[in-house]
């Protein structure tokens, strides 16, 4: 149980247009899921929290305009990579958590973003 | 706020020894600790958590961390290791400065695996 599923595994996109990630939990309902990025050989950095329903909570310095974040349901969010930049390419990672608040979270296979 | 520092950011061993990879948190109660470990362009997976019950914490595939309070510690180990666990593993605490409980995660270790 608690599968979480990332798509795209693998995306290219030329600069300036635009990318969905989606990310949905298979056989439980999220009641909070999660964005991240990972930068090569480095840790993962949250971006942004969302819950279902609601607007995402962006961290400091991650432009909310750029990476948008839809929870339309309990089971699927989705990260819009907004006028992609060469700097932009990254794996990023979902995750998505049910249950209590110290429960832990599921990640989904992550995906990796390459802009030209 | 919650934070985790692992101490080593690469760790070698020959396959069959023990393995160590160490882990230190800031919190100021006691938190909710998780080690994940990540192979090659995948995802994360649990090896095992620790919220509060029994301080030795068992996890899959032979894994364990013990939680030293006193040591504010949470060190992962396995008697022995095999070319498999080759991979990253990251030591990760719940964040709950900001009510979001998202997950805070270590800079990472590598572990290598000799044959």
């Amino acid at each position: 149980g608690a599968v979480v599923s990332q798509h795209p595994s693998r995306v290219i996109c030329k600069s300036g247009t635009s990318v969905k990630i989606e990310c949905r939990s298979l056989d439980f309902q999220a009641t909070t899921m999660f964005w991240y990025r990972q930068f090569p050989k480095q840790s993962l950095m949250l971006m942004a929290t969302s819950n279902e329903g609601s607007k995402a909570t962006y961290e400091q310095g991650v432009e909310k305009d750029k990476f948008l974040i839809n929870h339309a349901s309990l089971t699927l969010s989705t990260l819009t990579v907004t006028s992609a930049h060469p700097e932009d390419s990254s794996f990023y990672i979902c995750s998505a958590r049910y249950g209590g608040l110290n429960t832990e979270a599921f990640f989904g296979q992550g995906t990796r973003l390459t802009v030209v | 706020a919650q934070s985790v520092t692992q101490l080593d950011s690469h760790v070698s061993v020959s396959e069959g020894t023990p393995v160590l990879l160490r882990c230190n948190y800031s919190s100021s109660y006691s938190p909710s600790l998780f080690w994940y470990v990540q192979h090659p362009n995948k995802g994360l997976q649990l090896l095992l958590k620790y919220t509060s019950a029994a301080t030795l914490v068992k996890g899959i595939n032979g894994f364990e961390a013990e939680f030293k309070k006193s040591e504010t510690s949470f060190h992962l180990t396995k008697p022995s290791a095999h070319m498999s666990d080759a991979a990253e593993y990251f030591c990760v605490v719940i964040r709950t400065d900001t009510g979001r409980r998202a997950l805070t995660f270590g800079s990472g270790t590598r572990l290598q695996v000799q044959p």
